[in-house]
């Protein structure tokens, strides 16, 4: 199985702060990576998929790069709307594996 | 429009057994591969099933294979997960999400239905 390996798992920043997440597989997936973001209470909202690719009505703050085994999120101006969790996940094999998430908190 | 309601969570004891729907509309279930993924309370997200757009290919996280069995009724519009032998760490949230063709991300979720497995 495909271990996703997330960091850091929590980090606390301001508005209008640069903020990056990596994400890293056990072996290589290629580009068969997804960013997620989630709030309390909610159902992950799907944020970039083939690492770079934005989704439809995603804001272009959100960015997304890497191949193989290493990859970043990055949210080029934090808004106060983006304080949630976010998690890396490949969809290159089943198990389709999740990383533990990483928390952004308002500092 | 998309949607995805799930329904069937609720309380039940250690060793019970519980089935989980999916309603599908707004699109073609048959032509989608399907997942449900859980998140326990407080945890991160965990996938548990996968089942192929014509039920060819399934496939289950390790700590479910043998309990759970996920399954669809492309014609009802609706996807399943059967869970039996329950324990107290299939506690969770469990949603459904449908899968793009290509790259095989998750872009339409359910609301998410409870599961409590408790004495």
């Amino acid at each position: 199985d495909i271990q996703m390996t997330q960091s850091p798992s929590s980090l606390s920043a301001s508005v209008g702060d640069r903020v990056t997440i990596t994400c890293r597989a056990s072996q290589s997936i290629s580009n068969y990576l997804n960013w997620y973001q989630q709030k309390p209470g909610k159902a992950p909202n799907l944020l970039i998929y083939a690492a770079s690719s934005l989704q439809s009505g995603v804001p272009s703050r959100f960015s997304g790069s890497g191949s193989g085994t290493d990859f970043t999120l990055t949210i080029s101006s934090l808004q106060p709307e983006d304080f949630a969790t976010y998690y890396c996940q490949q969809s290159y094999s089943t198990p389709r594996t999740f990383g533990q998430g990483t928390k952004v908190e308002i500092k | 429009e998309v949607q995805l309601v799930e329904s069937g969570g609720g309380l039940v004891q250690p060793g019970g057994s519980l089935r989980l729907s999916c309603a599908a509309s707004g699109f073609t279930l048959s032509t989608y591969s399907m997942n449900w993924v859980r998140q326990a309370p407080g945890k991160g997200l965990e996938w548990v099933a996968y089942i192929s757009s014509s039920s060819s290919t399934i496939n289950y996280e390790d700590s479910v294979k043998g309990r759970f069995t996920i399954s669809r009724d492309n014609a009802k519009n609706s996807l399943y997960l059967q869970m039996n032998s329950l324990r107290d760490e299939d506690t969770a949230v469990y949603y459904c999400a449908r899968e793009t063709s290509i790259y095989r991300s998750l872009v339409y979720w359910g609301q998410g239905t409870l599961v409590t497995v408790s004495s």
